[in-house]
């Protein structure tokens, strides 16, 4: 029940176009829903984050939408750059659970110039 | 950058010695992390830290100990090991709220 499943496992996309990228979870004690960003050789950077009482979150060009009925929460990366092309997280947690987040087996995006 | 340095970032050991990661922050946050990641299985928790001495076993946590005597300090130790351990360990911290950030990571081979 503490398992975040994220689909697709690669994705490539041409530039200036939607990356989008999918989880669920199971657990609706889940309360933070953050996304990681991890070029090849670095640590995961926090990119953006929701919480359940919100349907939405934006933060330049990329978006977090959640469904809460649904259990289901989603990255999209608008105009998507060659520069983008980095291995994305979704990730979840609660407070309950000391914050320790568990991380959905990542998606490798290439976004081909 | 987050304040976090893990040493050594690089490693080559061999099966049955003991090994020492070092995590160290310079943000004085209460939480402290390791994880592993290996392909097709994410970041997976080891072990983690919510206070000095005061630690507990995360899912992966069979074969590795941890002790943090300072707040700035948490040591992940492999005490035999072993070549499923191969892996990239990454340390991350966290106050008490749920903004969690990672170190650089530290690459270990188990020949």
């Amino acid at each position: 029940q503490q398992q975040v499943k994220q689909s697709p496992q690669s994705l490539i996309v041409q530039k200036g176009g939607i990356s989008i990228i999918n989880c669920a979870y199971e657990n609706t004690a889940f309360d933070y829903f953050p996304w990681y960003q991890q070029f090849p050789g670095k640590g995961p950077a926090l990119l953006i984050a929701i919480r359940p009482d919100v349907s939405e979150k934006k933060e330049g060009r990329f978006t977090i939408s959640f469904n809460k009925s649904a259990k289901q929460f989603s990255l999209h990366i608008m105009d998507s750059q060659p520069g983008d092309s980095a291995t994305y997280f979704c990730a979840a947690t609660y407070r309950e659970y000391g914050n320790k987040l568990v991380f959905g087996a990542g998606t490798i995006l290439r976004v081909k110039s | 950058d987050a304040g976090i340095t893990q040493s050594p970032r690089h490693k080559v050991t061999e099966t049955g010695t003991p090994v020492t990661l070092r995590c160290h922050q310079t943000e004085n946050h209460r939480y402290m992390y390791w994880y592993r990641q290996d392909p097709g299985h994410g970041l997976r928790l080891i072990h983690y830290s919510y206070g000095v001495k005061d630690t507990d076993k995360g899912e992966v946590s069979d074969g590795y100990s941890v002790s943090r005597s300072k707040t700035e300090d948490f040591l992940l130790t492999l005490e035999s090991a072993t070549s499923s351990q191969t892996s990239v360990y990454f340390c991350a911290i966290g106050r008490n709220g749920n903004t969690i950030y990672f170190g650089e990571g530290s690459w270990l081979t188990v020949v």
